[in-house]
Formats: C-alpha cells, sequence, structure tokens
C-alpha cells in the first residue's frame, strides 16, 4: 500500500512569492495535518483537516491556508513568503481520533 | 513555552545495549503519547504509542513507559542496533483546540548513535 505521498520534494522560492504543496494521505485516512520542521527542532503544527473540515489550527499567521479536498488529498498554501518560512513541510495522515499519524517524506521549501 | 521536552540532545551507546530515551511533559491535558525515528531526508516514521489510561506497552524490541504523575515517559530499546541510529521525537496528543483537533506536540528529539 502506499504511503503518505507529498509534492514536490524540494522547492526554492524568492521572498514575497506564494506556494502551493500538495499532499495525498493514506487510502482510508480521512483526516491530514501539517507540520513545519525548521533544523533543530520537533515538527511543529500547522493545520488539521478531517472530513474536508478544519479542526485545528497552530500558531501560525494568515499567510498560511490550508484546504482539503473530497478524496483527502490536501494543501497548504503560503502566501509573501518570509526568509523564515524555509523549512522542512511535513504532512500527516490518519484515521482522526486518537490514533497514530504517518508522514510523508516532506517538502523541503528554501526562500531566497 | 515547551509542552514537550526533550533534554538530551544526542546519545551513544553500543551494540547489544539498552538504549534509554527520555520526555518530560507539562500539560496534564496530554492523553496520547507517541515516539517517532526520523532519518535524514525522510519524514518522521511512527514507532510505538500509548495511552494514558496505560503505564507500559510493548512492542518487539521497543518498550514505552508512562509515569503520569511525573509527568515523564520513556522508551527503551533492547537491544540496541546500528541500524537504530537516528533522531527519536517525542509527542503528545490530547484534546487542546476547540473542535477536537489531534494536534501532536512535539519535542526537540534526541539524536541516538548505537556504535557497533
Amino acid at each position: 500500500d502506499a504511503g503518505v505521498t507529498q509534492s514536490p520534494t524540494h522547492l526554492i522560492k524568492t521572498r514575497g512569492q506564494h506556494v502551493t504543496l500538495r499532499c495525498s494521505p493514506i487510502s482510508g485516512h480521512k483526516s491530514v495535518s501539517w507540520y513545519q520542521q525548521v533544523l533543530g527542532q520537533g515538527p511543529q503544527f500547522i493545520f488539521q483537516y478531517y472530513e474536508k473540515e478544519e479542526r485545528g489550527r497552530g500558531n501560525f499567521p494568515d499567510r498560511f491556508s490550508a484546504r482539503q479536498f473530497p478524496n483527502y488529498s490536501s494543501e497548504l498554501n503560503v502566501n509573501a513568503l518570509l526568509l523564515g518560512d524555509s523549512a522542512l513541510y511535513l504532512c500527516a495522515s490518519s484515521t482522526g481520533g486518537p490514533s497514530e499519524q504517518f508522514f510523508g517524506p516532506g517538502t523541503r521549501l528554501t526562500v531566497l | 513555552d515547551q509542552q514537550v521536552k526533550q533534554n538530551s540532545p544526542s546519545l551513544s551507546v553500543q551494540e547489544g545495549r539498552i538504549s534509554i530515551l527520555n520526555c518530560d511533559y507539562t500539560n496534564s491535558m496530554f492523553d496520547y503519547f507517541l515516539w517517532y525515528k526520523k532519518y535524514p531526508a525522510e519524514g518522521p516514521t511512527f514507532l510505538i504509542s500509548i495511552s494514558s489510561i496505560k503505564d507500559k506497552n510493548e512492542d518487539g524490541r521497543f518498550t514505552v513507559f508512562l509515569n503520569k504523575s511525573a509527568k515523564h515517559l520513556s522508551l527503551h530499546i533492547v537491544p540496541s542496533q546500528p541500524g537504530d541510529s537516528a533522531v527519536y521525537f517525542c509527542a503528545a496528543s490530547g484534546l487542546l483546540t476547540q473542535g477536537g483537533s489531534e494536534k501532536l506536540v512535539f519535542g526537540k528529539g534526541t539524536k541516538l548513535t548505537v556504535n557497533p
């Protein structure tokens, strides 16, 4: 069975640009969460979506937005990129509720 | 404010010996705890979890212990193998946000090196 997939693998943008990251969950999983991991830190929660509705939002500015589609895949959008947005962006899927979240390989975003 | 703390940035053990990774948390609302392993250039891989109603969970070479009164959990790996060398993250979950989000709160990780 395919695990969580993310695209693209790597991305280089300049300050002020916009970026869209994509995630496909494990088949049968209805919950998708997004995390940001900067060097030397653990992943930080950005959003959780369940059945296409936002279920939680972390302490990130409104430049960050996300959505979930009817097939449960998800997009994370970041506007007006800052240098500090450079990080590994991780997507995780789960069945929802207190259960294990399974992570994709991540998208490495570099903002110049 | 770090709600999940892994105070040892690194740990080195000999192959075949026990590895003990520690984690402390401050939020008593956490009710589910997980350990993830991460290799460079990969996403975290789920290892083992424990609910707050238990104090021990075992899966092969991996055992997680939870001490709720001390707000402390630990991961034991016995016997340790060179392939276990990775960064280990402790994570906690609970109904922390309105709407029932099961967001994970991670520690900063401990880099484990198992020497042959």
